[in-house]
Protein backbone atom coordinates (compact mmCIF):
# COMPACT_ATOMS: atom_id res chain seq x y z
CA UNK A 1 0.00 0.00 0.00
CA UNK A 2 1.02 3.67 -0.62
CA UNK A 3 2.51 5.42 2.03
CA UNK A 4 4.50 8.39 3.53
CA UNK A 5 6.69 8.46 6.01
CA UNK A 6 7.70 12.23 7.99
CA UNK A 7 9.40 10.71 10.94
CA UNK A 8 10.55 14.36 11.90
CA UNK A 9 7.27 15.84 14.21
CA UNK A 10 9.17 19.07 15.09
CA UNK A 11 12.64 20.53 13.93
CA UNK A 12 13.58 23.95 15.67
CA UNK A 13 16.72 25.76 14.57
CA UNK A 14 18.47 28.96 14.78
CA UNK A 15 18.33 31.05 11.44
CA UNK A 16 20.92 30.82 9.17
CA UNK A 17 21.21 27.42 10.01
CA UNK A 18 20.63 24.60 7.22
CA UNK A 19 17.84 22.01 8.19
CA UNK A 20 17.03 18.49 6.32
CA UNK A 21 13.18 17.51 6.60
CA UNK A 22 13.17 14.28 5.76
CA UNK A 23 10.67 11.85 3.33
CA UNK A 24 9.94 8.18 2.93
CA UNK A 25 7.74 6.75 0.84
CA UNK A 26 5.73 3.06 -0.02
CA UNK A 27 4.89 2.37 -3.26
CA UNK A 28 4.19 -0.80 -5.35
CA UNK A 29 3.99 1.55 -8.89
CA UNK A 30 6.96 2.31 -10.70
CA UNK A 31 5.55 5.64 -12.22
CA UNK A 32 4.71 7.88 -9.65
CA UNK A 33 4.76 11.38 -8.41
CA UNK A 34 6.43 13.43 -5.33
CA UNK A 35 5.36 16.44 -4.14
CA UNK A 36 6.36 19.29 -1.41
CA UNK A 37 4.08 21.53 0.19
CA UNK A 38 4.40 24.17 2.63
CA UNK A 39 1.85 25.12 5.42
CA UNK A 40 2.44 28.20 6.74
CA UNK A 41 0.12 29.40 9.76
CA UNK A 42 -2.43 30.87 7.65
CA UNK A 43 -3.65 27.40 6.91
CA UNK A 44 -3.48 27.08 2.83
CA UNK A 45 -0.78 24.67 2.14
CA UNK A 46 1.63 25.98 -0.98
CA UNK A 47 3.09 23.85 -3.64
CA UNK A 48 6.79 23.32 -3.55
CA UNK A 49 7.92 20.98 -6.14
CA UNK A 50 6.90 17.71 -8.17
CA UNK A 51 9.13 15.01 -8.87
CA UNK A 52 8.31 12.19 -11.38
CA UNK A 53 9.97 8.81 -10.71
CA UNK A 54 11.88 8.49 -13.74
CA UNK A 55 13.82 11.81 -12.76
CA UNK A 56 16.13 11.58 -9.95
CA UNK A 57 18.01 14.50 -10.56
CA UNK A 58 18.36 16.65 -7.55
CA UNK A 59 16.74 19.82 -7.81
CA UNK A 60 17.78 23.25 -6.19
CA UNK A 61 15.72 26.59 -6.25
CA UNK A 62 17.18 29.35 -4.20
CA UNK A 63 17.63 28.22 -0.27
CA UNK A 64 15.45 24.96 -1.51
CA UNK A 65 17.21 21.62 -2.95
CA UNK A 66 15.53 18.48 -3.02
CA UNK A 67 17.33 15.15 -2.93
CA UNK A 68 15.23 12.08 -4.42
CA UNK A 69 16.48 8.69 -4.22
CA UNK A 70 14.78 5.89 -5.10
CA UNK A 71 17.17 3.15 -4.02
CA UNK A 72 16.09 4.10 -0.31
CA UNK A 73 12.49 5.86 -1.48
CA UNK A 74 13.24 9.36 -0.41
CA UNK A 75 12.93 12.22 -1.01
CA UNK A 76 14.22 14.71 1.11
CA UNK A 77 14.36 18.80 1.44
CA UNK A 78 16.82 21.31 2.49
CA UNK A 79 16.85 24.22 3.53
CA UNK A 80 19.87 26.58 2.99
CA UNK A 81 20.83 29.43 5.19
CA UNK A 82 17.23 29.31 6.95
CA UNK A 83 15.48 32.37 7.86
CA UNK A 84 11.92 33.22 9.98
CA UNK A 85 9.44 33.32 7.26
CA UNK A 86 10.63 29.33 6.75
CA UNK A 87 8.47 28.71 9.79
CA UNK A 88 5.70 26.56 8.56
CA UNK A 89 4.62 23.07 8.40
CA UNK A 90 5.71 20.93 5.44
CA UNK A 91 3.94 18.17 3.61
CA UNK A 92 5.36 15.34 2.17
CA UNK A 93 2.99 13.57 -0.57
CA UNK A 94 3.06 11.05 -3.03
CA UNK A 95 0.26 10.18 -6.26
CA UNK A 96 0.57 7.19 -7.96
CA UNK A 97 -0.62 6.90 -11.90
CA UNK A 98 -1.88 3.93 -11.47
CA UNK A 99 -4.19 3.90 -8.81
CA UNK A 100 -4.15 7.93 -8.27
CA UNK A 101 -4.35 8.40 -12.00
CA UNK A 102 -8.38 8.79 -12.31
CA UNK A 103 -8.21 11.26 -9.70
CA UNK A 104 -4.21 12.47 -8.87
CA UNK A 105 -5.36 12.24 -5.52
CA UNK A 106 -1.92 12.73 -2.98
CA UNK A 107 -1.36 10.58 -0.28
CA UNK A 108 0.15 13.08 2.43
CA UNK A 109 2.59 12.26 5.75
CA UNK A 110 2.11 13.29 8.83
CA UNK A 111 3.74 17.02 8.10
CA UNK A 112 7.07 18.36 9.95
CA UNK A 113 6.55 21.27 12.21
CA UNK A 114 9.67 23.77 11.42
CA UNK A 115 10.41 26.52 13.78
CA UNK A 116 13.32 29.10 12.53
CA UNK A 117 14.29 31.33 15.87
CA UNK A 118 15.78 34.87 15.03
CA UNK B 1 -4.61 35.67 -2.32
CA UNK B 2 -5.61 31.65 -2.62
CA UNK B 3 -6.98 31.18 -5.89
CA UNK B 4 -9.26 28.40 -3.36
CA UNK B 5 -11.79 30.33 -1.61
CA UNK B 6 -13.13 28.78 1.50
CA UNK B 7 -16.21 29.93 3.69
CA UNK B 8 -16.44 30.18 6.61
CA UNK B 9 -12.79 30.47 8.05
CA UNK B 10 -13.92 29.17 11.27
CA UNK B 11 -17.05 27.61 12.56
CA UNK B 12 -18.52 26.78 15.93
CA UNK B 13 -21.56 24.73 15.76
CA UNK B 14 -23.22 22.02 18.06
CA UNK B 15 -24.21 18.29 17.65
CA UNK B 16 -27.23 18.88 16.54
CA UNK B 17 -26.76 21.81 13.94
CA UNK B 18 -26.71 21.76 10.40
CA UNK B 19 -23.89 24.13 9.07
CA UNK B 20 -22.22 23.89 5.34
CA UNK B 21 -18.48 25.08 4.48
CA UNK B 22 -18.13 26.15 0.71
CA UNK B 23 -15.60 26.17 -1.59
CA UNK B 24 -15.07 28.41 -4.68
CA UNK B 25 -12.12 28.47 -7.96
CA UNK B 26 -12.00 30.23 -11.10
CA UNK B 27 -8.83 28.69 -12.03
CA UNK B 28 -10.37 26.20 -15.23
CA UNK B 29 -9.79 23.23 -12.90
CA UNK B 30 -11.55 19.99 -13.76
CA UNK B 31 -11.67 18.11 -10.31
CA UNK B 32 -12.30 19.51 -6.62
CA UNK B 33 -11.09 17.56 -2.93
CA UNK B 34 -11.96 17.65 0.51
CA UNK B 35 -9.45 17.24 2.98
CA UNK B 36 -9.70 16.23 6.58
CA UNK B 37 -6.77 17.87 8.73
CA UNK B 38 -6.39 16.63 12.49
CA UNK B 39 -3.86 17.11 14.57
CA UNK B 40 -0.96 14.51 14.35
CA UNK B 41 -2.40 12.64 11.61
CA UNK B 42 -1.57 12.87 7.87
CA UNK B 43 -4.65 14.71 5.55
CA UNK B 44 -6.97 12.67 4.99
CA UNK B 45 -8.96 12.45 1.65
CA UNK B 46 -12.76 12.16 1.97
CA UNK B 47 -14.17 13.38 -1.31
CA UNK B 48 -13.00 13.75 -4.85
CA UNK B 49 -14.92 15.44 -7.65
CA UNK B 50 -14.17 15.04 -11.11
CA UNK B 51 -15.96 16.95 -14.04
CA UNK B 52 -19.16 17.38 -11.17
CA UNK B 53 -19.09 13.67 -10.55
CA UNK B 54 -18.06 12.07 -7.24
CA UNK B 55 -15.12 9.52 -8.06
CA UNK B 56 -14.34 8.97 -4.21
CA UNK B 57 -15.39 8.70 -0.80
CA UNK B 58 -13.25 7.56 1.36
CA UNK B 59 -15.36 5.55 3.88
CA UNK B 60 -16.66 9.32 5.23
CA UNK B 61 -19.54 8.99 7.70
CA UNK B 62 -22.95 9.82 5.98
CA UNK B 63 -23.28 13.74 8.49
CA UNK B 64 -20.85 14.72 5.83
CA UNK B 65 -22.55 15.23 2.81
CA UNK B 66 -20.50 16.55 -0.10
CA UNK B 67 -22.23 18.57 -3.22
CA UNK B 68 -20.77 19.81 -6.21
CA UNK B 69 -22.75 21.98 -8.46
CA UNK B 70 -20.49 22.69 -10.73
CA UNK B 71 -16.96 22.87 -11.84
CA UNK B 72 -16.44 25.67 -9.65
CA UNK B 73 -18.20 25.17 -6.29
CA UNK B 74 -17.62 22.28 -4.02
CA UNK B 75 -19.71 22.11 -0.66
CA UNK B 76 -19.45 19.82 2.57
CA UNK B 77 -22.84 19.87 4.40
CA UNK B 78 -22.23 19.09 8.10
CA UNK B 79 -25.54 17.84 10.31
CA UNK B 80 -25.66 15.91 13.73
CA UNK B 81 -21.23 16.15 13.87
CA UNK B 82 -19.51 14.91 16.67
CA UNK B 83 -16.87 16.43 18.87
CA UNK B 84 -14.05 14.08 17.47
CA UNK B 85 -15.20 15.53 13.79
CA UNK B 86 -13.51 19.26 14.98
CA UNK B 87 -10.20 19.78 12.74
CA UNK B 88 -9.49 21.60 9.54
CA UNK B 89 -11.24 20.94 6.53
CA UNK B 90 -9.20 21.97 3.56
CA UNK B 91 -10.66 22.29 -0.01
CA UNK B 92 -8.60 21.82 -3.05
CA UNK B 93 -8.76 22.11 -6.97
CA UNK B 94 -6.84 20.56 -10.02
CA UNK B 95 -6.76 19.81 -13.42
CA UNK B 96 -6.94 16.22 -14.00
CA UNK B 97 -3.67 14.94 -16.04
CA UNK B 98 -2.03 11.64 -17.16
CA UNK B 99 -0.26 9.56 -14.69
CA UNK B 100 -1.01 11.31 -11.27
CA UNK B 101 0.93 14.63 -12.55
CA UNK B 102 -1.86 17.12 -11.13
CA UNK B 103 -0.44 19.63 -8.81
CA UNK B 104 -3.43 20.49 -6.05
CA UNK B 105 -4.30 23.80 -5.11
CA UNK B 106 -5.56 24.53 -1.64
CA UNK B 107 -7.83 26.67 0.36
CA UNK B 108 -6.80 28.33 3.50
CA UNK B 109 -9.11 25.85 4.91
CA UNK B 110 -12.36 25.91 7.47
CA UNK B 111 -11.54 25.49 11.10
CA UNK B 112 -14.35 23.64 12.58
CA UNK B 113 -14.85 22.72 16.32
CA UNK B 114 -17.89 20.54 17.55
CA UNK B 115 -19.01 21.32 21.23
Amino acid sequence: AQKVTQAQTEISVVEKEDVTLDCVYETRDTTYYLFWYKQPPSGELVFLIRRNSFDEQNEISGRYSWNFQKSTSSFNFTITASQVVDSAVYFCALSEAGYGGATNKLIFGTGTLLAVQP
Amino acid sequence: ETGVTQTPRHLVMGMTNKKSLKCEQHLGHNAMYWYKQSAKKPLELMFVYSLEERVENNSVPSRFSPECPNSSHLFLHLHTLQPEDSALYLCASGRLAPGGANVLTFGAGSRLTVL
